[in-house]
């Protein structure tokens, strides 16, 4: 069974830093694309960074809103993502989930439980 | 590629035949998914590429369309279909639809 387990939220001040991991079993971790999707308090769904396997260099892409500041990064070896957030904003204050892309059809079917992020002074 | 969903909030009695809507801003050439999201826990995926069933999920849900406009059906509610329904575009990045919230009367 696919399973993710999310782990480093947190409170942080604004403009402070947080990083989140996402521990992967139960499939070929190093075959999937894996992402970051997070859902502020009552809101819907937005996709935050993902990046892309080894025979794609590692690519990654990220939502406008947390270029520069966010960074995604997998270690294959450990079956982990990271999310490391910088100089963060209220606006970043939301459930952050894990999310396995399969390398099929290129849609997340295996997400974490979430990951719990307030920005706040 | 936005994804407007509608209505936003849909109330239904259980047994009823159920239609949420999902349209592209341009066209998402079957690229669709929906996705299940009870309250507390994370989205479930129900259906891939349009109109495909994921493993383990109930018959009563379907899904149609082509170009810019899809259709998640179900074809008789149940009241564990309690549920806010997000569809989800992979043909030109990945954007989520903004949900519909479903109630049982």
């Amino acid at each position: 069974e696919m399973q993710l387990v999310e782990s480093g939220g947190g409170l942080v001040q604004p403009n402070g830093s947080l990083k989140l991991s996402c521990a992967a079993s139960g499939f070929t971790f190093n075959t999937y694309d894996m992402s970051w999707v997070r859902q502020s308090p009552g809101k819907g769904l937005g996709l935050v960074a993902g990046i892309s396997i080894k025979s794609y260099n590692y690519a990654t892409f990220y939502a406008d809103s947390v270029k520069g500041r966010f960074t995604i990064s997998r270690d294959d070896s450990q079956s982990m993502v990271y999310l490391q957030m910088n100089n963060m904003k209220t606006e970043d204050t939301a459930l952050y989930y894990c999310t396995a892309i399969n390398p099929g059809y290129y849609v997340m079917d295996a997400w974490g439980q979430g990951a719990s992020v307030t920005v706040s002074s | 590629i936005q994804l407007t969903q509608s209505p936003s909030l849909l109330s239904a009695s259980v047994g009823d035949r159920v239609t949420l809507s999902c349209k592209g801003s341009q066209n998402i050439n079957n690229y669709l998914a929906w996705y299940q999201q009870k309250l507390g826990e994370a989205p479930k995926l129900l259906i891939y590429k349009t109109n495909s069933l994921q493993t383990g999920i109930p018959s009563r849900f379907s899904g149609s369309g082509s170009g810019t406009d899809y259709t998640l059906t179900i074809s008789s509610l149940h009241s564990e279909d309690l549920a806010t329904y997000y569809c989800y575009q992979y043909n030109n990045g990945l954007t989520f639809g903004s949900g519909t919230k479903l109630e049982i009367k």
